[in-house]
């Protein structure tokens, strides 16, 4: 099946500062999603994604299709920016989920 | 626009035992995914269904565990003679089948087999 890596897999930033994620797919998707994990364990949905730019406030996010990678930008972090985020793809009709980058933002 | 909502939110059961978790989707939605999720990992799907139809099973889903959405509305989980490789995070979400089909999650129920 499809493999979905994601990097870093940690990653503790100070308060203000701006972060890439990575997230790279072994194969074709039609659908890659971005959530975040908050400390409570919701997740939430940051972006429907499967190709070009996006931008929602301090957060963007970036697709190349054709390379099979996406980039998450956190841009001032702010702590309750802390968490797991996640990128999600589906080949098919259900969503396979990275392992994660854990960010902590300290003030 | 209420969320998907589930229900416990925490389950602790002794091993050998029953339990049944309840999921209620946004209601616009047709689609309905039941996920997995323990220490450190990202969610693993186990199931989903289109209005009333289970269209897809995980082989993680071993005979111990059925879902049913009956009437295309909420839908339930079971999982029988719980053994302690089951404690976890049962997560469902919701969707609308169209062309951007963003996934919508509850918060979950943690699931302790002692």
């Amino acid at each position: 099946g499809i493999q979905v890596e994601q990097s870093p897999p940690d990653l503790i930033l100070q308060e203000g500062a701006n972060s890439t994620l990575r997230c790279n797919f072994s194969d074709s998707v039609n659908n890659l999603q971005w959530f975040h994990q908050n400390p409570w364990g919701q997740l939430i949905n940051l972006f429907y994604i499967p190709s070009g730019t996006k931008q929602n406030g301090r957060l963007s996010a970036t697709t190349v299709a054709t390379e099979r990678y996406s980039l998450l930008y956190i841009s001032s972090s702010q702590t309750t920016d802390s968490g797991v985020y996640f990128c999600a793809v589906n080949p098919t009709d259900k969503l396979i989920f990275g392992t994660g980058t854990r960010l902590q933002v300290f003030p | 626009d209420t969320g998907v909502s589930q229900d416990p939110r925490h389950k602790i059961t002794k091993r050998g035992q029953n339990v049944t978790f309840r999921c209620d989707p946004i209601s616009e939605h047709n689609r309905l995914y039941w996920y997995r999720q323990t220490l450190g990992q990202g969610p693993e799907f186990l199931t989903y269904f289109q209005n009333e139809a289970q269209l897809e099973k995980s082989r993680l889903l071993s005979d111990r565990f059925s879902a049913e959405r009956p009437k295309g509305s909420f839908s339930t989980l079971e999982i029988q003679r719980t053994e302690q490789g089951d404690s976890a995070m049962y997560l469902c979400a919701s969707s609308l089948a169209v062309a951007n089909e963003k996934l919508f999650f509850g918060s979950g129920t943690q699931l302790s087999v002692l």
